[in-house]
């Protein structure tokens, strides 16, 4: 079966500090792969998908990027974070209709 | 640009009670529509969700959707509620036009169902 993993599972930065979450996906190849954000009191917005190795598409203008390394890797990063880049984010994958999320990293941006 | 509203962001019921969450959407064309659920210290998963044929879809768990698309809208209910169904309820539409499956949320109910 497959499984999803995201790490950290939380992280306090400081502003202008580099970031990096990861997130693996086992049990499945070629998967459609997300990055969301939740903020406090808002909906999942997405941040960024990827249909394959080194394709990415940016859903919104950022101080983030994402890469993929790997089919099953994909990788969130920031050089130096905003406060306003604290948050809930989440990954997920696809390979049809529905969508499957991982535990999602609690980002606190100080 | 499509959006998503979901005008209950907490909801507080007493087990046995009935439950509808709204759900509105904003696109005129061909949708698919989702439920998603977060439990207490859980991963988001699928509720229900909808594509095509009967407007009234069943869910997990005895929740049930229905889409009535002059409304524009795909409302959860549940007939009677239990503690275990505290937690966080998303919708989510997926225009068909995009060419993969491209998500768009409401910002989420809290609900909090007491023993």
């Amino acid at each position: 079966s497959q499984t999803i993993h995201q790490w950290p599972a939380t992280l306090v930065q400081p502003v202008g500090s580099p970031l990096s979450l990861e997130c693996t996906v086992e049990g499945t190849s070629n998967p459609n792969l997300y990055w969301y954000r939740q903020a406090a009191g808002r909906g999942l917005q997405l941040l960024f998908y990827s249909v394959g190795i080194g394709q990415i598409s940016s859903e919104v203008p950022q101080n983030l990027s994402a890469s993929r390394p790997q089919d099953r890797q994909f990788i969130l990063s920031s050089k130096k974070l905003l406060l306003s880049d604290s948050g809930f984010y989440l990954c997920a994958w696809s390979q049809g209709t529905e969508q499957y999320f991982g535990p999602g990293t609690r980002l606190t941006v100080t | 640009a499509q959006s998503v509203s979901q005008h209950n962001h907490h909801v507080i019921l007493s087990e046995a009670a009935s439950l509808e969450l709204g759900c509105n959407y904003s696109y005129g064309g061909t949708v698919n529509l989702f439920w998603y659920v977060q439990y207490p210290g859980q991963h988001l998963q699928l509720l229900l969700k909808y594509f095509s044929g009967d407007p009234l879809v069943k869910g997990i768990k005895g929740f049930e959707a229905e889409f009535i698309k002059s409304k524009f809208s795909f409302n959860l209910r549940k007939p009677s509620v239990q503690w275990s169904d505290t937690a966080e309820y998303f919708c989510a539409v997926n225009a068909e036009n995009t060419g993969f499956q491209k998500l768009v949320f409401g910002t989420g109910t809290r609900l909090l169902v007491s023993p």
